[in-house]
């Protein structure tokens, strides 16, 4: 089946990493996606990782794969305050025109 | 550039009503689509266009047609509005592959 989780909330002191965790199920996902949604906008697309690849580095972002356990992160060095919001990763099974989205993680940076 | 916009940004229908939430882009983008997102749940893909003329149904498209004329507007209509779709609605566009630019979201409560 098309599931996809993720913990509900984050929180973390302005300046340390931060670590978004998400699983998903369906292991034909030939990308996988990670959108970012600040209060009272539309989402953003932020980064993805093709399947084939372990790992994804997009200036303070670093991404990584684990297929064998369905396991994806984010990683986001040196946290601001910019960066609270509402992170989703998305899989596509149907192809990249049919995403499935987690619920998200509410991530809030405290100085 | 104005992006992807949408109207209304907030609406009430009774049951039984019927509207059309609009949305356009001007990026020439040909792929668009239409979201739903519910409280503590991911987006839920509702209907998607790859070009004019081209539309298919995504993982909840019950209660909801589309049309695609041109390459700038795709018009979601809700036919006889329920309950159960009062969510907030959005609209995505991107030149190909996954949505990459939402809008800010139309809030539909249905009493």
């Amino acid at each position: 089946g098309e599931d996809v989780e993720q913990s509900l909330f984050l929180s973390v002191r302005e300046g340390d990493s931060s670590v978004i965790n998400c699983t998903y199920t369906d292991s034909s996902s030939t990308y996988l996606y990670w959108y970012k949604q600040e209060p009272g906008a539309g989402l953003q697309l932020l980064t993805y990782i093709f399947s084939n690849m372990d790992m994804k580095q997009d200036q303070r972002l670093t991404v990584l794969l684990n297929k064998k356990d369905k396991h994806l992160s984010l990683r986001i060095a040196d946290t601001q305050t910019g960066d609270s919001a509402i992170y989703f990763c998305a899989e596509t099974p149907g192809g990249y025109n049919k995403l499935i989205f987690g619920a998200g993680t509410r991530l809030a940076v405290h100085p | 550039n104005a992006g992807v916009t949408q109207t209304p940004k907030f609406q009430v229908l009774k049951t039984g009503q019927s509207m059309t939430l609009q949305c356009a882009q001007d990026m020439n983008h040909e792929y668009m689509s239409w979201y739903r997102q519910d409280p503590g749940m991911g987006l839920r893909l509702i209907h998607y266009s790859v070009g004019a003329g081209i539309t298919d149904q995504g993982e909840v498209p019950n209660g909801y047609n589309v049309s695609r004329s041109t390459t700038e507007d795709f018009p979601l209509r809700l036919l006889s509005a329920a309950p159960s779709q009062t969510s907030v609605y959005f609209c995505a566009s991107s030149s190909s592959g996954p949505p990459e630019y939402f809008g800010p979201g139309t809030r539909l409560t249905v009493t």
